[in-house]
């Protein structure tokens, strides 16, 4: 069972190049996310998507744009990569968001380990 | 903005040793969700605890939800080099919110 793949999972990047990072998930979830996480900084989430061609911003969207032109596909994009973007990048799905008060599971991909130089 | 506080941040101890981990907030989360993860790995849900008091094993791990729920912890038994790896707690909010609040993880370390 794929899950949730996300691709490249390594990349450098120059000052002001840019970027998709892929993430595609064969679960038929509704709700898609990106989250950036650095050390000791926990996960914090950038975008998310409740369905096909519906996005929203998260806390930390600044840099970044998304689109969701398709249930299993949600692609982040970098436009001028910045050594604060230096980050490993999660894509996570779920098949809701709760269930009476339960949050329903997020499964997430492998990561993105993207370095700005 | 909800904050989720997680002690301790690092955590090494001996094969077969007991361990408790915090996650603690001013803020009152409708459930929360623990999460392990592994160096070059995502993370992978553990458990969610929904109701105030709530506990919930899961073999050799008890989750807790405080009454008021805005802790909850985690007790490892017999710790094992297999349960090495960065365990985060994340929080839901109230109505209307779709963000997950993570706190910024214990990393543990269990030496055979």
């Amino acid at each position: 069972n794929a899950g949730v793949t996300q691709t490249p999972k390594f990349r450098i990047l120059k000052i002001g190049q840019s970027m998709t990072l892929q993430c595609t998930q064969d679960m038929n979830h509704n709700y898609m996310y990106w989250y950036r996480q650095d050390p000791g900084m926990g996960l914090k989430l950038i975008y998310y998507s409740v369905g096909a061609g519906i996005t929203d911003k998260g806390e930390v969207p600044n840099g970044y744009n998304v689109s969701r032109s398709t249930t299993e596909d949600f692609p982040l994009r970098l436009e001028l990569a910045a050594p604060s973007q230096t980050s490993v990048y999660f894509c996570a799905s779920s098949y809701g968001w709760l269930q009476g008060r339960r949050g329903q599971p997020q499964h997430f991909g492998d990561g993105t380990r993207l370095s700005i130089l | 903005t909800q904050l989720l506080e997680q002690s301790p941040q690092f955590l090494s101890i001996q094969e077969g040793e007991n361990l408790t981990v915090y996650c603690n907030s001013s803020s009152v989360f409708s459930s929360l969700q623990w999460y392990r993860q592994e160096p070059g790995e995502g993370p992978v849900l553990l458990v969610t605890v929904v109701t105030g008091g709530e506990v919930k094993k899961l073999k050799r791990l008890t989750f807790q939800f405080g009454d008021a729920r805005k802790d909850s912890s985690l007790h490892i038994t017999a710790a094992q080099p297999g349960d090495t790896g960065l365990y985060l707690c994340a929080g839901i909010g109230g109505a209307g919110s779709y963000q997950l609040t993570f706190g910024k993880g214990t990393k543990l370390s269990v030496i055979p």
